[in-house]
């Protein structure tokens, strides 16, 4: 079952703030962020795992509650270059690196 | 980057008609995955392996097929191919330990 992502689209100025949701029905033990451009293949950006760390990239951020299997991309101070689709994927507990994706979130970002 | 080639990264066929779609790596990873991308659903897992002659099924496997004969390479199969597969498939592969997922830059796929 593909996790819940939330919002869908979103627009920003650049400068601006967001906040990207990632909820599934399944015990995880890692959330995996990806990053898409328009015509190209996804790219890894950060992976959190059974713990609960929060984890860092440049101006994105992201953190993971174990217990309500909710993830959080945080996207602080957006540039132009963060426009793109951005997925959430998930492992469940006992998974096998087997990673479920969302429908990803579409983030533009304009001047 | 990884070194992942994915063969044809164009395609179009008429229903019924066999396809297989080649995914080359160079890394050594263990793990290899297929994924299809369509609007409004995502990327999609259609199989994977977690090693040589190991494979397992995703969510949307009905219809294909998967061989891994080697490490290096994972070949997908449609054995009698429909408007419904009509998409943009994904190659990508991992290490394992680190669980990062390398994505090739893809095959579209037409049915006609």
């Amino acid at each position: 079952q593909q996790p819940v992502q939330s919002p869908q689209a979103v627009i920003l100025r650049e400068g601006e703030d967001a906040v990207i949701n990632c909820s599934s029905s399944k015990a995880l033990y890692s959330v995996h962020w990806y990053r898409q451009k328009h015509g190209e293949a996804p790219v890894f950006l950060m992976i959190l795992l059974k713990g609960g760390e929060q984890k860092g990239h440049e101006k994105i951020s992201a953190s993971f509650n174990e217990k309500k299997q909710q993830s959080s991309l945080y996207l602080t101070a957006s540039q132009l270059s963060y426009s793109g689709t951005y997925f959430c994927g998930t492992e469940a507990t006992g998974g096998y690196q087997k990673v479920t994706f969302g429908i990803g979130t579409k983030l533009q970002v304009i001047p | 980057d990884a070194g992942i080639t994915q063969s044809p990264r164009h395609k179009v066929t008429e229903t019924g008609t066999p396809v297989t779609l080649r995914c080359h790596q160079t890394e050594n990873h263990r793990y290899m995955y297929w994924y299809r991308q369509d609007p409004g659903h995502g990327l999609r897992l259609i199989h994977y392996s977690y090693g040589v002659k190991d494979t397992d099924k995703g969510e949307v496997s009905d219809g294909y097929s998967v061989s891994r004969s080697k490490t290096e390479d994972f070949l997908l199969t449609l054995e009698s191919a429909t408007s419904s597969q009509t998409s943009v498939y994904f190659c990508a592969t991992g290490a394992g330990g680190l669980r990062e997922q390398f994505f090739g830059p893809g095959t579209r796929l037409t049915v006609l």
